[in-house]
């Protein structure tokens, strides 16, 4: 059964960094053609995409949110991690991660986890 | 980046009655080496996690009812539920995946007349 799981904080405060985890199974990141992406979605909001890492260890990030990301693989633990610098209150939204198995549409999400950003 | 736009932003169908919704990309997401539009279609209801529904702009994903169906090509996409059902109130968002980055539409929301 292929899963994906987003972990970390629920409440961070303006300008601290964010640090999400995904943690899946029944796929691993080793294989060719195999991708994870972070994508939020703001209360009542449409969803939009931050960042994707590949098997290959290739990197892409969000046009407008790129000097803010950071994105990491360990395929030994099947994670992704997700870091996001100077927190913002209109960073609250739920963070989701997603597969994607070339070319680029997403077959499966996590659950999502809310992250609220007050002091 | 290739800005998506839907249409409209929401909309209210009888059950049993057909709901269109429409996509539209600021550039054409076909493919001309394959003949593929990198378009899909997905279903967010309320707390969940969005459920992919077609992609290719027109091959449905496993297990999803035939009632779906999406057309189009080159910069203008519709996703179309044939006879609406109770279980489909939802929001709707289209996605190109023809460039990095990837982007979404900004969801058209699907309720019950």
């Amino acid at each position: 059964q292929v899963t994906l799981k987003e972990s970390g904080p629920a409440l961070v405060k303006p300008t601290q960094t964010l640090t999400l985890t995904c943690t899946f199974s029944g796929f691993s990141l080793s294989t060719s053609g195999m991708r994870v992406s972070w994508i939020r979605q703001p209360p009542g909001k449409a969803l939009e995409w931050l960042a994707r890492i590949d098997w290959d260890d290739d990197k892409f990030y969000s046009t407008s949110l790129k000097t803010r990301l950071t994105i990491s693989k360990d395929t030994s633990k099947n994670q992704v991690v997700l870091t996001m610098t100077n927190m913002d209150p209109v960073d609250t939204a739920t963070y989701y991660c997603a597969r994607t198995y070339v070319p680029g549409y997403f077959d499966l999400w996590g659950r999502g986890t809310l992250v609220t950003v007050s002091s | 980046d290739i800005v998506m736009t839907q249409s409209p932003d929401s909309l209210a169908v009888s059950l049993g009655e057909r709901a269109t919704i429409n996509c539209k990309s600021s550039q054409s997401v076909l493919y001309s080496s394959n003949n593929k539009n990198y378009l899909t279609w997905y279903q967010q209801k309320p707390g969940q996690p969005p459920k992919l529904l077609i992609y290719w702009a027109s091959t449905r994903e496993s297990g999803v009812p035939d009632r779906f169906s999406g057309s189009g090509s080159g910069t203008d996409f519709t996703l179309t539920i044939s006879s609406l059902q109770a279980e489909d109130v939802a929001v709707y968002y289209c996605q190109q995946y023809y460039s990095t980055p990837v982007t979404f539409g900004p969801g058209t929301k699907v309720d019950i007349k």
